[in-house]
């Protein structure tokens, strides 16, 4: 069955660059979320797109931005790269309608700042 | 205000052994949901079960099985004769019905399971 992909896998960039992550939800699927795992740490909820929309927003750093196209695609644009802002980065993807699937994460994109 | 605790932040035991995991939520809503997942070493997020909080039965899959005891706000975990591949850091995560669909993360559990 196909699951959420992310891309890339790591990234490595140094401060003050920018970074684009890319997650691709499950077929069907109308709702991304993304959350940041800093090491250590338990995922923080970033932000969640339903039909294209922001549906919810929690602790994105104003230097973050994340958009829903219309192959329900999602990008998370991140900008002037802090040392702090190295993480595992998940995307999920579930149904609105809240199915019994719940959500599906993919793999996470692994980002190293130096 | 919506919380985790998973008051066990590392677990070390022999294969075979029986390991129960903690986790105590806070929410003020009626209706919610409780998951685990599963983080091993490689790093993705491994979903094990969902409860909803109007479902209380007790769930058994194979090894694991999980006891929600609402009046005492907790989603315990349980592996029955561990395995070397238990090993990873294990999530409770709760989902309330009106903060939208996000998930709370408790801060994990890591278990470790020595041959």
């Amino acid at each position: 069955a196909a699951g959420v992909i992310q891309s890339p896998r790591h990234l490595i960039k140094e401060k003050r660059e920018t970074a684009t992550l890319k997650c691709y939800p499950i077929p069907r699927h109308d709702t991304v979320y993304w959350y940041q795992q800093g090491p250590g740490q338990d995922p923080q909820f970033l932000i969640s797109f339903y039909e294209k929309m922001q549906s919810d927003k929690g602790s994105i750093p104003d230097r973050f931005s994340a958009q829903q196209f219309s192959d329900y695609h999602s990008e998370l644009n991140m900008s002037s790269l802090e040392l702090g802002d190295s993480a595992l980065y998940f995307c999920a993807s579930s149904l609105e309608a809240w199915t019994k699937e719940g959500y599906t994460f993919g793999s996470g994109t692994r980002l190293t700042v130096v | 205000a919506q919380k985790v605790t998973q008051a066990q932040t590392e677990i070390s035991v022999v294969e075979k052994e029986d390991v129960t995991l903690d986790c105590v939520y806070e929410t003020r809503d009626t209706t919610y949901y409780l998951f685990w997942y599963k983080q091993p070493p490689s790093g993705e997020l491994v979903f094990l079960i969902r409860r909803n909080s109007f479902d209380e039965q007790n769930e058994i899959s194979g090894r694991y099985s999980w006891n929600f005891q609402k009046s005492t706000s907790s989603f315990n975990f349980t592996i029955t004769a561990s395995q070397v591949v238990d090993s990873a850091v294990y999530f409770c995560a709760l989902r309330e019905e009106t903060s939208g669909s996000r998930l709370t993360f408790g801060e994990g559990t890591q278990l470790t399971v020595n041959p």
